[in-house]
Order: C-alpha cells, then sequence, then structure tokens
C-alpha cells in the first residue's frame, strides 16, 4: 500500500507569493495532520482532520495559513501570502480509523521563501 | 500542558557500540509512547511503541520500556550501523479516545561512524 503522499516535495518561492502545499492520505485512514517543523520550534502541529473536518486548528500561525480536505483522500495547505519566516519542512500525516494514536507521515513539502 | 524532553544531541557512536537515548515525559494519565526516526530527506517513520506501563516496544534491533515510575522511555540498541544514522524523536499521546494529539521532544540527531 502506498504510504502518506505528498506534493510537492520542494518548493522554492518569492515572498509575498500564495504557496500551495497537497496530500493525499492512506486509503482508508479518516484523521489527516498538518505538521511543521523548524530547527528552533521542532515540529508543531498545525490543524488536524477527522472525517474531512477540522477538528483543531488552533496550531495554526495566522490568517495567512488556510487548510482544506475536500474529500477522505485529499488535502490541502495554503499560505497566502507567503513570508520567509513560512520557510519549514510541512508535513501531512494520517491515522486509521479506530487507531489515530499511530501516525504515518508523509515524506515532507521542503519551502523556502526568499 | 504534556512535554517531551530528549537528550541533547548530536550523538557520535562507531559502529557496532551501544547505543541509548534518553526520553522523559511530563503528562497526566498514562500517555502512550513513542519513537520516531527521521533518515535525512525523509519523513518521520514510526520506529515503536508502547501504550501502557511497562509496555516494551521494539522493532529493527531498537527497544523502549515505557517506565511509568521515572516517566521515562528510553530508547536502546545493542549495536549500530552507519544506517541507524538519522534523527531520532520521542512523543506521548495523551490517553482518552479523543486524544490525537502528538507531543514531539526535539529530535536527538545519531551519527554513526564506521
Amino acid at each position: 500500500d502506498a504510504g502518506v503522499i505528498q506534493s510537492p516535495r520542494h518548493e522554492v518561492t518569492e515572498m509575498g507569493q500564495e504557496v500551495t502545499l497537497r496530500c493525499k492520505p492512506i486509503s482508508g485512514h479518516n484523521s489527516l495532520f498538518w505538521y511543521r517543523q523548524t530547527m528552533m520550534r521542532g515540529l508543531e502541529l498545525l490543524i488536524y482532520f477527522n472525517n474531512n473536518v477540522p477538528i483543531d486548528d488552533s496550531g495554526m500561525p495566522e490568517d495567512r495559513f488556510s487548510a482544506k480536505m475536500p474529500n477522505a483522500s485529499f488535502s490541502t495547505l495554503k499560505i497566502q501570502p507567503s513570508e520567509p519566516r513560512d520557510s519549514a519542512v510541512y508535513f501531512c500525516a494520517s491515522s486509521p480509523t479506530g487507531d489515530t494514536k499511530t501516525q504515518y507521515f508523509g515524506p515532507g513539502t521542503r519551502l523556502l521563501v526568499l | 500542558g504534556d512535554s517531551v524532553t530528549q537528550m541533547e544531541g548530536p550523538v557520535t557512536l562507531s559502529e557496532e557500540a551501544f547505543l541509548t537515548i534518553n526520553c522523559t515525559y511530563t503528562a497526566t494519565g498514562y500517555p502512550s509512547l513513542f519513537w520516531y526516526v527521521q533518515y535525512p530527506g525523509e519523513g518521520l517513520q514510526l520506529l515503536l511503541k508502547a501504550t501502557k506501563a511497562d509496555d516494551k516496544g521494539s522493532n529493527k534491533g531498537f527497544e523502549a520500556t515505557y517506565r511509568k515510575e521515572t516517566t521515562s522511555f528510553h530508547l536502546e540498541k545493542g549495536s549500530v550501523q552507519v544506517s541507524d544514522s538519522a534523527v531520532y524523536f520521542c512523543a506521548l499521546r495523551g490517553p482518552g479516545a479523543g486524544s490525537y494529539q502528538l507531543t514531539f521532544g526535539k529530535g536527538t540527531k545519531l551519527s554513526v561512524i564506521p
């Protein structure tokens, strides 16, 4: 079975541009998480979806960040406008139905905002 | 709130040396405990887990025992290989069916030299 799929793997953009990160969770998983990883702050949970519904978005840094999950097999994280401090690795993770204790991570998107 | 403290890295060992990476936690009740591993340029992979006191998680020669009395979950391996070079993250998740958020330590970078 394929793991969590993220695209793009790398993104370089200029300050002020819109950035969209994409995630396809493992088939049959009903929980999806977006994390951000930086050297200074480590891994931070940005948002958590259950059955396509955002349950906890308290980790979203500010209004420039938004996330959607239009169906069970796709989610996006959008940054508009992007800023240099948004440079980080963004991970998507999913959990199987009935076992949200175990999260399976995608390979991440490395974002650099110039 | 919940927190995880890992030993500071980086850790450099010779091949076949014994590895210990310390992890202690602060949480209410009986959390589930995890070790994740991140190889260069990749996402986090679940290495092992333990869900109740005195449980021992094991995988690929790595072991960790859930010690409630010392609130610890130290990672050990008897003989490391160059291929074990990676960053290791200790994490916890609170008890309860509704609990979903993983709290991560800052990670410990391991380098194994031939």
